[in-house]
């Protein structure tokens, strides 16, 4: 079983919808989670992190996690044509420093 | 802050040849890490350096690669030997030792083993 579990889509929206991308984990030592986006042949890129259960926002995007229940979940408001990428979850350890990652979730907005 | 570049961009090389790619990490980053990343997949760990010191390496990292940092400053990573299931995407990220959760990628170097 691997650690981070992510459905890997795809996942075809219209625009301006509100996009809904989730993430599983097995490991409670896990105190970290980030999000990163990641374009076609372009290395990820990371848009937010959070540090144990919470929501955080930025901008159009929040991040939400749930340690009682190991789900991560990443929320995208009004989205755009340029939001089309795979965005991947993250989650390390206090005393890590390698990040695990799940296999990415492929999104398409539709204009 | 000019960002993480990896160098080469694209590799082609024939089996059993060796390759070696080049990381600059952001110039006040300590650590620096390198990640493997195949087609469909998120990226896998392979190693970290804290400064010149290399602090970690995955079962992946068999011992056909090797991996420098001489200089706290750029690494390298060398594949010996390459076989068709090296190809992937090699990813380098960098971050501050204090906030590693916070990593930075580079664009990668996407290998191709023919």
């Amino acid at each position: 079983q691997k650690e981070v579990e992510q459905d890997p889509g795809p996942l075809s929206v219209p625009e301006g919808a509100i996009v809904s991308l989730n993430c599983t984990y097995s490991n409670s030592a896990f105190q970290y989670f980030m999000w990163y986006r990641q374009y076609s042949r372009k290395g990820p890129e990371l848009l937010m992190y959070t540090y144990s259960s919470g929501n955080k926002e930025d901008g159009r995007f929040t991040a939400q996690v749930d340690k009682s229940s190991k789900y991560i979940s990443l929320f995208i408001r009004d989205s755009q044509p340029s939001d089309s990428a795979t965005y991947l979850c993250a989650t390390a350890g206090t005393s890590g420093s390698r990040l695990t990652f799940g296999e990415g979730t492929q999104l398409t907005v539709n204009p | 802050d000019t960002g993480v570049s990896q160098d080469p961009r694209h590799k082609i090389t024939k089996r059993g040849q060796n390759v070696t790619f080049r990381c600059d990490p952001i110039s006040e980053h300590n650590r620096l890490y390198w990640y493997r990343q195949t087609l469909g997949q998120g990226p896998e760990f392979l190693t970290y350096f804290q400064n010149e010191a290399q602090l970690e390496k995955s079962r992946l990292l068999s011992d056909r690669f090797s991996a420098e940092r001489p200089k706290g400053s750029f690494s390298t990573l060398e594949i010996q030997r390459t076989e068709q299931g090296d190809s992937a995407m090699y990813l380098c990220a960098s971050s501050l030792a204090g906030s590693y959760y916070e990593q930075y990628f580079g664009p990668g170097t996407r290998l191709t083993v023919t």
